[in-house]
């Protein structure tokens, strides 16, 4: 396992259309979350899954986004309807689900909308 | 979870060793601080992580005050390719949102020839 893996790298997009992320985290990991990065700015907490449920969506994730973990493996995020303001990093992260522990994070997908 | 506060950048020569600040007064008992760092265009990357007691891994050192309130992190021998900002973030280890981060703008370190 080479750690979580995020795809695509890039994405470039018109506004209005909708598109959609991968992240598949380290296989053992059963905790996965999502965050945003916008440039200049840390990245900020958007959702995580425990397994296959949803646990936390914060208020950033309007009802534009929606992210799934079927199966409590690899997960998507899905924006329809893109606006400008969603371009941005978005970085998927995994961890174990216990008290001291790590989280760790893929390389992101750049949103750029046109 | 407790807010932090870091210097916006710092400079360090290459070789020497890099400290680099952090302050979370506010902390509660069982609130770990964790250490994570970006390079350009990257994810971040996970250095360290602490309760009370200082830790040292491959990467790095942490030094937590016996108060809690404050911790330094350090980098030995700094390279060119520490370049990076550094986020020092405070997470409660507790309850059914340990795990999720809030970042900061944390500390620009360059480390200079």
């Amino acid at each position: 396992d080479t750690g979580v893996s995020q795809n695509p790298r890039h994405k470039i997009t018109k506004r209005g259309q909708n598109v959609t992320f991968r992240c598949d985290p380290i296989s053992e990991h059963n905790r996965l979350y999502w965050y945003r990065q916008t440039l200049g700015q840390g990245p900020e907490f958007l959702t995580y899954f425990q397994n296959e449920a949803q646990l936390e969506k914060s208020r950033l994730l309007s009802d534009r986004f929606s992210a799934e973990r079927p199966k409590g493996s690899f997960s998507t995020l899905e924006i329809q309807r893109t606006e400008q303001g969603d371009s941005a990093m978005y970085l998927c992260a995994s961890s174990l689900s216990q008290v001291n522990t790590e989280a760790f994070f893929g390389q992101g997908t750049r949103l750029t909308v046109v | 979870d407790a807010k932090t506060t870091q210097p916006t950048s710092m400079d360090c020569a290459e070789g020497r060793a890099a400290n680099l600040p952090c302050n979370h007064s506010t902390i509660s008992g069982n609130e770990y601080v964790y250490w994570y760092r970006q390079i350009h265009s990257q994810g971040p990357q996970y250095i360290i992580h602490g309760l009370k007691n200082n830790e040292t891994n491959e990467m790095a050192s942490l030094i937590i005050t016996e108060d809690r309130k404050s911790s330094t992190l350090i980098l030995p021998h700094a390279t060119l390719r520490d370049t990076a900002v550094y986020y020092c973030i405070v997470m409660n280890a507790g309850g059914t949102s340990y795990g999720k981060l809030t970042f900061g703008q944390g500390t620009i370190l360059t480390v200079h020839p």
